[in-house]
């Protein structure tokens, strides 16, 4: 199956830094990927849907000033957290669909584990 | 959004098949039944989906009732692995689809 990597695995960091995870597609193309916000024994919260070439769509109440989203290419997405905070500690996920054929699925990403200290 | 209604948890032995269910009574007819896994501390992995017909691939089975409004996702014979969250989703296909993750089922497979 296709392969959808993320870096890093896991950051720790103090308040008030950014921070940015990759998301990269490592042999298919992604005109679309979504990321993912994932907290302690909870379920999956979609945070946005990542375009390339142009703005990613935020789901309501996700800050998008806060979690800059990028998507240069078909191969890569990048979140930045900006100004991070303790209760942005979380698991981000990352997952990219195929731009033609496949079977509709996503591919998610192992995922990035953030600790804001 | 159309809602999917799961079990909290779910318990098995190994070897034994598991059916995971799923009641999805406001289905609408563009959406896909999908099935995903997430094991602990890792991203979700595509498992299975479906329109009407039974399914069948290499993972899992799907099986949907005759109305849609309800699915089991049928795995042969669980093995310690297969331990995970199962969510099952509705969505449709298209390449910008979102999927919206409910509580899923948790499964324990146990020797």
């Amino acid at each position: 199956g296709a392969v959808v990597s993320q870096h890093p695995s896991r950051v720790i960091c103090k308040s008030g830094t950014s921070v940015k995870i990759e998301c990269r597609s490592l042999d298919f193309q992604a005109t679309t990927m979504f990321w993912y916000r994932q907290f302690p024994k909870q379920s999956l919260m979609l945070m946005a849907t990542s375009n390339e070439g142009s703005k990613a769509t935020y789901e309501q109440g996700v800050e998008k000033d806060k979690f800059l989203i990028n998507h240069a290419s078909l191969t890569l997405s990048t979140l930045t957290v900006t100004s991070a905070h303790p209760e942005d500690s979380s698991f981000y996920i990352c997952s990219a669909r195929l731009t033609s054929g496949g079977r509709g699925e996503q591919f998610f990403g192992p995922g990035t584990r953030l600790t804001v200290l | 959004d159309a809602k999917t209604t799961q079990p909290n948890s779910m318990e098995s032995n190994e070897e034994e098949p598991v059916h995971l269910p799923c009641n999805h009574s406001t289905i609408s007819g563009t959406d896909y039944i999908h099935w995903y896994r997430q094991l602990p501390s890792q991203g979700p992995e595509y498992v299975i989906h479906g329109l009407t017909s039974n399914v069948n691939n290499r993972m899992a089975s799907l099986a949907i009732a005759e109305d849609r409004k309800s699915s089991t996702l049928i795995l042969h014979r669980a093995t310690l692995r297969d331990a995970a969250v199962y969510y099952c989703i509705l969505a449709y296909t298209g390449t910008a689809s979102k999927l919206t993750f409910g509580t899923g089922t948790r499964l324990q497979v146990t020797l």
